[in-house]
């Protein structure tokens, strides 16, 4: 089974903190996209990547960067954490979005 | 550009009784897919079903299956018999291109014992 593991399931960060979340899958996949879920907003694309290096903004990219060193490795920095950036973050991996995605379990981010 | 609606923010299901997930989409690709996810309170998406737009029957799988109406663009989800352990988010998705899938904003289903 394809595995996608998120590094923390619950962080507390300060107000301008730089914060990392990291995303690891075990099954060579291309493409991994990082999401953040809000009530009544639903999942919203932050960003995506389908290669090494490789990367493209999605919807709501503003306040967030990332990095994919590794195939199996992609990681959401928020470069000056924020109290909006108060959510639950959702990384996921796909050979093609057309085989839909496998996600892990998700960071509930709280920015105090 | 693709849109999904999920317009039940919430519903509620009485126990072994069957309900029915609202989605309707609309996309400007010729072939394209619905997948069904389910989020229980721990918060990991688990994938449900898949209905794909060139498919001549409705998906099935085990309690799930999809009220798949292409001319009506809607792709609901039937859960029957439902169970305690029903009680989760769910969010219709489709492709985006090939480049990633697109949410709606998810039905928070609860089932009444």
């Amino acid at each position: 089974d394809v595995k996608v593991t998120q590094s923390s399931r619950y962080l507390v960060k300060r107000t301008g903190e730089k914060v990392f979340l990291e995303c690891v899958q075990d099954m060579d996949h291309e493409n991994m996209f990082w999401y953040r879920q809000d009530p009544g907003l639903g999942l919203r694309l932050i960003y995506f990547s389908y290669d090494v290096k490789m990367k493209e903004k999605g919807d709501i990219p503003e306040g967030y960067s990332v990095s994919r060193e590794k195939k199996e490795r992609f990681s959401l920095i928020l470069e000056s954490a924020s109290t909006n950036q108060t959510s639950m973050y959702l990384c996921a991996s796909s050979p093609s979005p057309l085989y839909g995605y496998t996600f892990g379990s998700g960071t509930r981010l709280t920015v105090v | 550009a693709q849109k999904i609606t999920q317009t039940q923010p919430g519903m509620f299901v009485q126990e072994k009784e069957a309900v029915t997930l609202d989605c309707t989409y609309d996309t400007s690709d010729p072939s394209y897919g619905l997948f069904w996810y389910k989020q229980p309170s721990s918060g990991e998406m688990i994938f449900l079903i898949y209905q794909g737009s060139y498919d001549q029957q409705n998906a099935t799988e085990g309690r799930y299956s999809l009220n798949f109406q292409k001319a009506r663009k809607s792709a609901n989800l039937v859960i029957s018999a439902s169970q305690l352990g029903d009680s989760a988010m769910y969010f219709c998705a489709t492709p985006r291109g090939a480049n990633n899938l697109f949410f709606g904003t998810g039905t928070r289903l609860t089932v009444i014992p």
